[in-house]
């Protein structure tokens, strides 16, 4: 089992709607990261949080760290929001990041 | 104005043979790491390097060596290559060494093919 599993695995959505992906682990962490990695290849880290919530334009993440769980939220979404979205920890002892297997999410116009 | 730029951005090449795949980062950070992310798109953290020095060599065939001339490089070489070598190679780099809570910033990728 993946120390960081996310779902859903794939997500299909109409513009405007509110998506939620999820991302749950298992290990001591000292941050959680939200990357996007667009079609092209390319990884842009969205947000990086170790409590409670942030916020940036459309996006939102939030952290529960009692119950080891985060979500990312994007409102109004958009067909340029089509991407796969990869939460990521870093373990408390050590600096590297540990991926989940990514969400990839269509958004149709 | 690249922050971490990574050279080539497409390699083929034949089983067997060596290649080196180049990083670079003009952020003033401390710490890079290389990244592996296999055909099901899934990444995977393979070296970490933090002021030249290797803190992190996750299980990785020792065909792979990285190298890391001063703080700004760090360099991939592969031997004897394989075709399960196929991937895309994510540079990255950031702030701090240890315990922290450092944004990373992600170089282009190089994907990798072997025939």
């Amino acid at each position: 089992k993946n120390e960081v599993e996310q779902s859903p695995q794939n997500l299909t959505a109409q513009e405007g709607e509110f998506i939620t992906i999820n991302c749950s682990y298992s290990v001591g962490i000292s941050a959680l990261h939200w990357l996007q990695q667009h079609p092209g290849g390319g990884i842009v880290s969205l947000f990086m949080l170790s409590s409670g919530k942030k916020k940036h334009g459309r996006l939102i993440a939030t952290i529960n760290i009692q119950e080891k769980h985060s979500s990312l939220h994007i409102t109004a979404s958009h067909p340029r929001d089509s991407a796969v979205y990869i939460c990521a920890v870093r373990a408390q002892a050590g600096t590297a990041l540990i991926f989940g297997k990514g969400t990839t999410l269509s958004v149709s116009s | 104005d690249t922050a971490v730029s990574q050279t080539p951005k497409y390699l083929v090449t034949q089983m067997g043979n060596d290649k080196s795949i180049k990083c670079e980062q003009n952020l003033g950070h401390d710490t890079m790491y290389w990244y592996k992310q296999d055909s099901k798109k899934f990444l995977k953290i393979m070296f970490s390097y933090n002021n030249k020095e290797l803190i992190i060599n996750e299980t990785v065939p020792n065909r792979f060596s990285p190298k890391s001339p001063d703080k700004a490089h760090l360099n991939l070489h592969i031997n004897s290559l394989e075709l399960g070598d196929s991937a895309v190679y994510f540079c990255a780099s950031s702030l701090g060494g240890g315990r922290g809570f450092y944004e990373q910033y992600f170089g282009p990728g190089t994907r990798l093919t072997v025939t």
